[in-house]
């Protein structure tokens, strides 16, 4: 059974290019959340696709977008990347209906903004 | 808004020796808790959670939380460490507003074993 998976591993971008990650959720799983974790912190929820639509948003600029395709893989858009945007990208998979409050986490990716 | 908090940035130990790392979050209805596990350039783990029913939780590997209501508390223990328990441990709530509400963490306790 395929966990969570992510790419790529890792990513260098410059400072004002786009960059977009890729995720593929846990087999059963419905539901993809991204987070952002700097470095020394814990992770923050930038937001969650449902059906192919976002459903929350945390508090993170437009910048920051998203797409999740009919198979509940999904992708993270990051616009006019800034050096505070690098971070290590957290992808969690779970699922939609009542009941399961749990979350499963990819290996994540590495941003550097240079 | 919900919180965690993790009163420890940093907790040295040394090899068998007994750990807690301390977490409380803000209270709510109801809520969901969770600890996760970040080893070293790696993604979180699942190490155990409370969602109902007893109040102490226990993971495969020896560690072992419990909820105190009471208290807004979900400490984590484990009675001898080992060396290869170093890792970044995050708390972590779900409120419980629907089955896949975001979660919230904390900012994590860096549990380092010393020989």
């Amino acid at each position: 059974d395929a966990g969570v998976t992510q790419s790529p591993t890792h990513l260098i971008k410059t400072r004002g290019q786009q960059v977009t990650l890729r995720c593929s959720p846990k087999s059963g799983h419905d539901t993809v959340s991204w987070y952002q974790q700097a470095l020394g912190q814990g992770p923050q929820f930038i937001f969650q696709y449902y059906e192919e639509e976002e459903r929350q948003r945390g508090n993170f600029p437009d910048r920051f977008s998203g797409h999740q395709f009919p198979n509940y893989s999904s992708e993270l858009n990051v616009n006019a990347l800034l050096l505070g945007d690098s971070a290590l990208y957290l992808c969690a998979s779970s699922l939609g209906g009542q009941g399961s409050y749990e979350q499963y986490f990819g290996p994540g990716t590495r941003l550097t903004v240079t | 808004a919900q919180s965690v908090t993790q009163l420890d940035s940093q907790v040295p130990v040394f090899e068998e020796a007994p750990v807690e790392l301390r977490c409380n979050y803000s209270s709510s209805v109801s809520v969901y808790l969770f600890w996760y596990v970040q080893y070293p350039n790696q993604g979180l783990q699942l190490l155990l959670k409370y969602l109902s029913g007893s109040t102490l939780v226990e993971s495969i590997n020896g560690f072992e939380a419990e909820f105190n209501k009471s208290q807004t508390s979900f400490h984590l223990r484990k009675p001898s460490v080992h060396i290869s328990d170093t890792a970044e441990y995050f708390c972590a709530v779900n409120p419980g507003y629907s089955s896949a509400s975001k979660i919230i963490f904390g900012s994590g306790t860096r549990l380092s074993i010393r020989p």
